[in-house]
């Protein structure tokens, strides 16, 4: 069974910073994985799919990249609604998430 | 109106059961993998069950295997989670959601539901 891990599992920043949040799987899963936002109380929004391809309606903010064993999701100048936990999934499973703070 | 529409969360008392509904609108269900996941209190996500678009497969996390079943009503483009025996862990938000099926096995979720809670307590 592939695990995915998430680092870090809180990154401090602020508006207009770069993020960068990473997700390892514990065996190559070639460029299948998938990147989730979820806010308090709201369902969670598909983000990126196949690595690197946006979801409909992501800002182009948000990218992508990675493949075998390690990912990054990048977003280039964080807007304040981008605060928010982001969980990496491939099948069935899903990262531990990581919680992106003021 | 929201793609997906869970109901049926309530408060139940350990060992009692539910039947949680997620009506879907905007797509038909026949051509889609239905999937529920959840978030206990303070986690993160966990995938718990699917089922194929045909209803001839369905796999579930192994703490659930036994209590739980999906099941789905293409006709009124429904899909159903039914629980029993139900834990103080089984207490989470409960989301259905579509799995995007792709080849070389690729599987994405979405739309997701709004969520429904589902207590359990004594």
């Amino acid at each position: 069974e592939i695990v995915l891990t998430q680092s870090p599992a809180t990154l401090s920043l602020s508006p207009g910073d770069r993020a960068t949040l990473s997700c390892r799987a514990s065996q190559s899963i070639r460029g299948y994985l998938a990147w989730y936002q979820k806010k308090v109380d709201q369902s969670p929004r598909l983000l990126i799919f196949d690595g690197s391809s946006r979801a409909t309606d992501i800002p182009a903010r948000f990218s992508g990249s990675g493949s075998g064993t390690d990912f990054t999701l990048t977003i280039s100048s964080l807007e304040p609604e981008d605060f928010a936990v982001y969980y990496c999934q491939r099948g069935t499973t899903f990262g531990g998430g990581t919680k992106l703070e003021i | 109106e929201a793609p997906l529409v869970e109901s049926g969360g309530a408060l139940v008392q350990p060992g009692g059961s539910l039947r949680l509904s997620c009506a879907v609108s905007g797509f038909t269900l026949d051509f889609s993998w239905v999937t529920w996941v959840r978030q206990a209190p303070g986690k993160g996500l966990e995938w718990v069950a699917n089922m194929k678009r045909d209803g001839t497969e369905s796999h579930y996390i192994d703490s659930v295997k036994g209590r739980f079943a999906i099941f789905r009503d293409n006709a009124k483009n429904s899909t159903f989670l039914r629980m029993s025996g139900l834990r103080v862990e089984d207490a989470a938000m409960y989301f259905c959601t579509r799995a995007v099926v792709l080849p070389g096995g690729r599987v994405y979720f979405d739309p997701w539901g709004q969520g429904i809670r589902v207590a359990v307590s004594s």
